[in-house]
């Protein structure tokens, strides 16, 4: 199947600094990548359909001046965390279809897990 | 209102028993597709098995089948012969419209599952 990476696996940052986290479709093409984001014992929850060559959609309550993303290529997009405090502490993962796929397919990432101290 | 209802916070089987973990959903669509993933302790999300909502038999993938009653609005996961490797959190997720790129998977609460030797 079709392999999606996130780049990187784990960031351990202080409070205040900025973070990227790269999530890439290695061997299909996809205009359209989603950021989730899961708390510890929950759910995945969408924080964004990134498109690409346009802006990113956020969901209701995420800020779009804190989680920067960016899908500049129809093989990658990125996600930065502005000025990262300890609540974005999380673990964030992207998820890719392929445009040339079926109906059923949706690839995920294998998570960047975020410490912010 | 939740689109994906699971129940079943955690569950327990025994090994070589066979499981069913629920799922109910929510859509006014005609057109949506179900699925069920698989997310061990590591993070990554492991796809297991898909319904189309047009889909007049139910899927099944191995050890998995899935049971979609489509006028109860339900789509429980079925995994026979449980394996101690089964041990994991379960999401049933679903995509309303499928034929479009744009539509992000919405995912239910999870369901912890424990196999017992």
């Amino acid at each position: 199947g079709a392999v999606v990476s996130q780049h990187p696996s784990r960031v351990i940052c202080k409070s205040g600094t900025s973070v990227k986290i790269e999530c890439r479709s290695l061997d299909f093409q996809a205009t359209t990548m989603f950021w989730y984001r899961q708390f510890p014992k929950q759910s995945l929850m969408l924080m964004a359909t990134s498109n690409e060559g346009s802006k990113a959609t956020y969901e209701q309550g995420v800020e779009k001046d804190k989680f920067l993303i960016n899908h500049a290529s129809l093989t990658l997009s990125t996600l930065t965390v502005t000025s990262a405090h300890p609540e974005d502490s999380s673990f964030y993962i992207c998820s890719a279809r392929d445009q040339a796929g079926g109906l059923n397919e949706q690839f995920f990432g294998p998570g960047t897990r975020l410490t912010v101290l | 209102a939740q689109k994906i209802t699971q129940t079943q916070p955690g569950m327990f089987v025994q090994e070589k028993e066979a499981v069913t973990l629920d799922c109910t959903y929510d859509t006014s669509d005609q057109s949506y597709g179900l699925f069920w993933y698989k997310q061990p302790s590591s993070g990554e999300m492991i796809f297991l098995i898909y319904q189309g909502s047009y889909d007049e038999q139910n899927a099944t993938e191995g050890r998995y089948s899935l049971n979609f009653q489509k006028a109860r609005k339900s789509a429980n996961l079925v995994i026979s012969a449980s394996q101690l490797g089964d041990s994991a959190m379960y999401f049933c997720a679903m995509r309303e419209a499928p034929s479009s790129g744009n539509t992000p998977l919405v995912f239910g609460k999870g369901t912890r599952l424990s196999v017992i030797a």
